[in-house]
């Protein structure tokens, strides 16, 4: 079983659409929870981060932990065709003997105009 | 600007040959990392290091090396042992015990 799970999609929806993404993992040891967006042949960029369980916002998106289910979710509001592009969930336990990141394979999101 | 230089963009090299990809931080973190991004196998660690001085293998070290003499930077080698070496290779730093990851901008390497 892989330690992270994510749904390669790919996912297409209308302008202004809400979009959610989501992942699911295996190890209770994670404590950090982050979202990447990757553009076609870039590195990819860090959009949002949370620490253990709860809700995070940040514009139109809004990130999402349920620790209990070992299940992210990223939503994005009104999205835009900016916003297409591939999204990467990524976790960490944090430690400090060897803190590892544990990726998703990513969603790709086509934003239609 | 703090941020994650790669260098070269791209890289074409004749198989056989080993090759080194530069990757330099000016965020002043202790974690480095290297990973290699196929298509629909999204990012699988090559080789980590939490100090100067120091690395570790990650889940498909071989047929590559690294160093870390500097804190800033952690080159990786792509030795003519890697028997699958085109790929996006991407650099990312974190602090030690970080929650933060951030990336280079990648280097493409084609070996033929």
């Amino acid at each position: 079983q892989k330690e992270v799970e994510q749904d390669p999609g790919p996912l297409s929806v209308p302008e202004g659409a809400i979009v959610s993404l989501n992942c699911t993992y295996s190890n209770s040891a994670f404590q950090y929870f982050m979202w990447y967006r990757q553009y076609s042949r870039k590195g990819p960029e860090l959009l949002m981060y949370t620490y253990s369980s709860g809700n995070k916002e940040d514009g139109r998106f809004t990130a999402q932990v349920d620790k209990s289910s070992k299940y992210i979710s990223l939503f994005i509001r009104d999205s835009q065709p900016s916003d297409s592009a591939t999204y990467l969930c990524a976790m960490s336990s944090g430690s400090n003997t060897g803190n590892q990141f544990y990726f998703g394979t990513g969603t790709s999101l086509t934003v239609i105009p | 600007d703090g941020g994650i230089t790669q260098s070269p963009k791209y890289l074409f090299r004749k198989e056989g040959q080993n090759v080194t990809l530069s990757c330099e931080q000016n965020l002043n973190h202790d974690a480095m990392y290297w990973y290699r991004q196929d298509p629909g196998q999204g990012l699988r660690l090559i080789y980590y290091s939490q100090i100067v001085n120091d690395f570790q293998k990650g889940d498909i070290a071989e047929g590559y090396s690294v160093s870390r003499e500097k804190k800033e930077s952690f080159p990786l080698t792509v030795t003519s042992a890697q028997k699958n070496p085109t790929a996006f290779y991407l650099c990312a730093s974190s602090t030690r015990t970080g929650y933060e990851q951030y990336f280079g901008p990648g280097t493409r390497l084609t070996v033929t």
